[in-house]
């Protein structure tokens, strides 16, 4: 993997559905990968930031877990409510200057 | 949320015309970002500062240049604008904390 790919592009879920998406990435020269949630008409805000092969995140119902030696990371949402209604981004970090590689985000939906 | 300010917001320009859009930052953050989203490329880095005077290329430089002389400006500049060049520009920073807080983003429209 050469790029930063998520899937699927886009997703529409009932309320009350619980949903997952993936980031890959490639697991050479990894230093961290980063969970961002893009409202429209807003501006992204992050998540989570992940360094460490294993690492699980979690703010609430969103969840996210990392795997460097594979590449991949995958946000679980639980029980998914109108208001998780967004794109969801990640984005792999280049050592530190902070230089961000970002996939091209899931879009997800959530009907009432 | 780290006060970051994007001016102009919205702007239309000419093809050919220099453009120079700015963000002000509030939180003394060593970083600074210009992003550019586009329909089927999420957002792709431009170009980035690492400290006052100190820059670099992103992955989409072709065409923009940056400047930043304090630590609260970063500025990005259209030498000279084309209508491949139409896009939302997001700036964002960082203060080395990995995470990285964006502005609310300037819609540039290139006729």
């Amino acid at each position: 993997i050469l790029n930063v790919e998520q899937s699927p592009q886009s997703l529409h879920v009932q309320e009350g559905d619980s949903t997952n998406f993936t980031c890959s990435f490639p697991s050479s020269n990894f230093y961290a990968l980063h969970w961002y949630r893009w409202e429209t008409a807003k501006s992204p805000e992050a998540l989570f930031v992940m360094t460490l092969n294993g690492d699980e995140k979690k703010k609430g119902r969103i969840s996210a877990t990392l795997n460097t030696k594979e590449g991949y990371s995958y946000l679980y949402i639980k029980g998914s409510q109108p208001e998780d209604s967004a794109t969801y981004l990640c984005a792999q970090g280049s050592g530190n200057t902070g230089k961000l590689i970002f996939g091209q985000g899931t879009t997800l939906q959530v009907k009432p | 949320d780290a006060g970051i300010t994007q001016s102009p917001r919205h702007k239309v320009t000419e093809t050919g015309t220099p453009v120079t859009l700015r963000c002000h930052q509030t939180e003394n953050h060593r970083y600074m970002y210009w992003y550019r989203q586009d329909p089927g490329h999420g957002l792709r880095l431009i170009h980035y500062s690492y400290g006052v005077k100190d820059t670099d290329k992103g992955e989409v430089s072709d065409g923009y240049s940056v400047s930043r002389s304090k630590t609260e400006d970063f500025l990005l500049t259209l030498e000279s604008a084309t209508s491949s060049q139409t896009s939302v520009y997001f700036c964002a920073t960082s203060g080395g904390s990995y995470e990285q807080y964006f502005g609310p983003g300037t819609r540039l429209t290139v006729t």
